[in-house]
């Protein structure tokens, strides 16, 4: 059972453009959300982070929205650039975090120029 | 600064060794996590300690343990290895219970 999903494994986008990277998640109990960027044969790099109190976070380009009732957030990107060529993954976050981080599949971005 | 750092690299083992995968977190940051994750998959949590002490754990089997050590480094082991565990382990230092920051990983590999 995931209790948090990246429905699209990959997505491609012109260089300039937004690029969205959507999330959904299923436990209720979950209140703090993270963003996390992947090259290959790195660990995740930290991106952006929003806790449940709030509904929008924005760093530069990044900028998360969270919709509690949907259980649904989304990554904007702007504007995408070709280093942002990477997997993007989502992880949630329930309580104290004792229980770590619950990551979805990943998505791939894939910037074309 | 230096960020969290895992040794080694890569492995190779056999089926049925053992192996211990280690890894220095950030300098003031008291938590460390391990995460397994396989190809096509996102991280899946494995262990948290904070100050020594097991403060979660994942649903792995009892091959899997780690301890955190007084400087805050930690070691994973694993048991009685299958062709199943190969996968990048990676190991996440946290100041607070918000971000965690990841290393490298390790890349297992069981033959």
């Amino acid at each position: 059972d995931q209790q948090v999903k990246q429905n699209s494994p990959s997505l491609s986008v012109q260089e300039g453009r937004i690029s969205i990277l959507n999330c959904d998640y299923t436990n209720s109990m979950f209140d703090y959300f993270l963003w996390y960027k992947k090259y290959p044969a790195e660990g995740p790099t930290f991106l952006i982070s929003i806790s449940s109190i709030k509904d929008k976070n924005e760093d530069g380009r990044f900028t998360v929205f969270l919709n509690k009732s949907a259980k649904h957030l989304s990554l904007h990107i702007v504007p995408s650039q070709p280093g942002d060529s990477a997997v993007y993954f989502c992880a949630a976050r329930a309580g104290g975090g004792a229980d770590g981080l619950t990551f979805g599949k990943g998505t791939h971005l894939i910037i074309q120029p | 600064d230096a960020g969290v750092t895992q040794s080694p690299t890569h492995l190779i083992k056999t089926r049925g060794q053992h192996v211990t995968l280690r890894c220095s977190p950030i300098s003031g940051h008291k938590s460390v996590s391990w995460y397994q994750q396989v190809l096509g998959q996102g991280p899946q949590f494995i262990f948290q300690y904070y100050e020594k002490e097991e403060r979660g754990r994942g649903n792995f089997p009892d091959r899997f343990s780690a301890r955190q050590f007084p400087n805050y480094s930690s070691e994973l082991n694993v048991n009685a290895l299958l062709l199943g565990d190969s996968a990048l382990y990676l190991c996440a230092s946290s100041f607070s219970t918000t971000e965690a920051f990841f290393g490298q990983g390790t890349r297992l590999t069981v033959v």
